[in-house]
């Protein structure tokens, strides 16, 4: 158990909706880190948080956004949801903001678009 | 652009058997991390490796880390069922670039 909180673990939707993930990081840990898996395109880094505010931006759509809330949980909202958004949308967190030290995962949130 | 090659992409081999898997880069990396992802789960630590020719061992695993810092091999000795996963490597970038830069990684199958 890596203390890294994701709900919901399975999720099933149709293209053109919107979906929340949520993430509660491990305790103390400051930095949240969202990253989408597929199996072509590996593990893409898509945005991290820095104790409630945006630390740095990676391949994220603009129908993607996110955010880090004052209690340190995150939540990852998808937008006007397309077939090839279908993956798991892991979640880790690591206590400083740097990209030094281990990751710790969750167990992922698996996005199945019809 | 940073980029981190890891060979072979799948790997099937039988209970017993050695392998080792690889991590290459043209760029240099302050650090290099390497994960084990098990089905249904989220990537875990292995190791991490900071300095050029630095060897580390984990039980029957064997990370080494390039002189350059450009690269970076895991050797298995002994493989069990238990060690199938994927392997993931993920170098933070040196000098002013401190991206994390991850791999597609090695899918490793150990047959019993």
């Amino acid at each position: 158990d890596s203390g890294v909180t994701q709900t919901p673990k399975h999720l099933i939707t149709a293209t053109g909706q919107r979906v929340t993930l949520r993430c509660s990081p491990r305790s103390g840990d400051l930095s949240v880190y969202w990253y989408q898996q597929s199996l072509d395109q590996g593990l893409q880094f898509l945005i991290q948080y820095y104790n409630g505010e945006e630390r740095a931006k990676g391949n994220i759509l603009e129908r993607f956004s996110a955010q880090q809330f004052p209690d340190l949980h995150s939540e990852l909202n998808l937008s006007s949801l397309e077939l090839g958004d279908s993956a798991l949308y892991f979640c880790a967190s690591r206590s400083g903001r740097r990209n030094t030290g281990e990751l710790f995962f969750g167990e992922g949130s698996r996005l199945t678009v019809l | 652009t940073q980029l981190l090659e890891q060979s072979p992409q799948f790997l099937s081999i039988q209970e017993g058997e050695n392998l080792t898997v690889y991590c290459n880069s043209s760029s240099v990396f302050s650090s290099l991390q390497w994960y084990r992802q098990e089905p249904g789960e989220g990537p875990v630590l292995l190791v991490t490796v900071v300095t050029g020719g630095e060897v580390k061992k984990l039980k029957r695993l064997t990370f080494q880390f390039g002189d350059a810092r450009k690269d970076s091999s895991l050797h298995i000795t002994a493989a069990q069922p238990g060690d199938t996963g994927l392997y993931l490597c993920a170098g933070v970038g040196a000098g002013n670039n401190r991206k994390l830069i991850w791999g597609l990684g090695t899918s490793l199958a150990v047959n019993p």
